[in-house]
């Protein structure tokens, strides 16, 4: 079965650096989650998108942004990167029916130097 | 609020035994509950699920109740093997209406299984 992909798997940038994420949900999935985890951590919601609007907004900085597209794409535009940004991201897809599942992708592991 | 509160780890057990991880929510109504699986390196994959009182998520031996009375969906597995050693997540997806469904997570259990 098709699986949610992310690219790239990892990623490795300066401080002040921008860095973009993408990613690709399941077909036939119509909302889009993020989330960004520390080490040792939970997973913190990010942003979300349905039909290409944003449904809703967590902890986000300011410094990021995200949109998703006609084809359900979404990306992840992180701008004035800082050490703290150093995670894993995880974008996640659900379904146009039994929303509340979340299928999620393998993460892409940014580090900032 | 929403809120998920797993026993804390780290779980070290041996091969075979039985095993319980712990976990309470509080939420209006009646949200859906999950229990997600990481493995060392990798990411988070839905391990098994519950939508509603009194149902039972199973998969891969592990089961889970959903107990509205004590709030609770513990995760379970009768013999557990080195193959399980992971972080485990409860998480809840609360009732709501449109489409925002972010999951609220607890803080993750870590099970280390020795041989």
């Amino acid at each position: 079965a098709a699986g949610v992909i992310q690219s790239p798997r990892h990623l490795i940038k300066e401080k002040r650096e921008t860095a973009t994420l993408k990613c690709y949900p399941i077909p036939r999935h119509d909302t889009v989650y993020w989330y960004q985890q520390g080490p040792g951590q939970d997973p913190q919601f990010l942003i979300s998108f349905y039909e290409k609007m944003q449904s809703d907004k967590g902890s986000i900085p300011d410094r990021f942004s995200a949109q998703q597209f006609s084809d359900y794409h979404s990306e992840l535009n992180m701008s004035s990167l800082e050490l703290g940004d150093s995670a894993l991201y995880f974008c996640a897809s659900s379904p146009r029916t039994g929303k509340d599942t979340q299928y999620f992708g393998p993460g892409t592991r940014l580090t900032v130097l | 609020g929403n809120s998920v509160t797993q026993m804390e780890g780290p779980v070290t057990l041996s091969e075979e035994a039985f095993l319980t991880i712990n976990c309470t929510y509080t939420a209006t109504g009646y949200p859906s509950l999950f229990w997600y699986v990481q493995y060392p390196g990798e990411g988070l994959q839905l391990l098994l699920k519950a939508t509603k009182a009194d149902d039972k998520g199973s998969n891969k031996g592990f089961e889970a109740t959903y107990r509205k009375e004590t709030t609770s969906f513990h995760l379970e597995k009768g013999s557990v093997q080195v193959s399980d050693s992971a972080v485990y997540f409860c998480a809840l997806s609360p009732l709501a209406a449109g489409n925002n469904r972010k999951l609220i997570w607890g803080l993750g259990t870590s099970l280390a299984v020795n041989p």
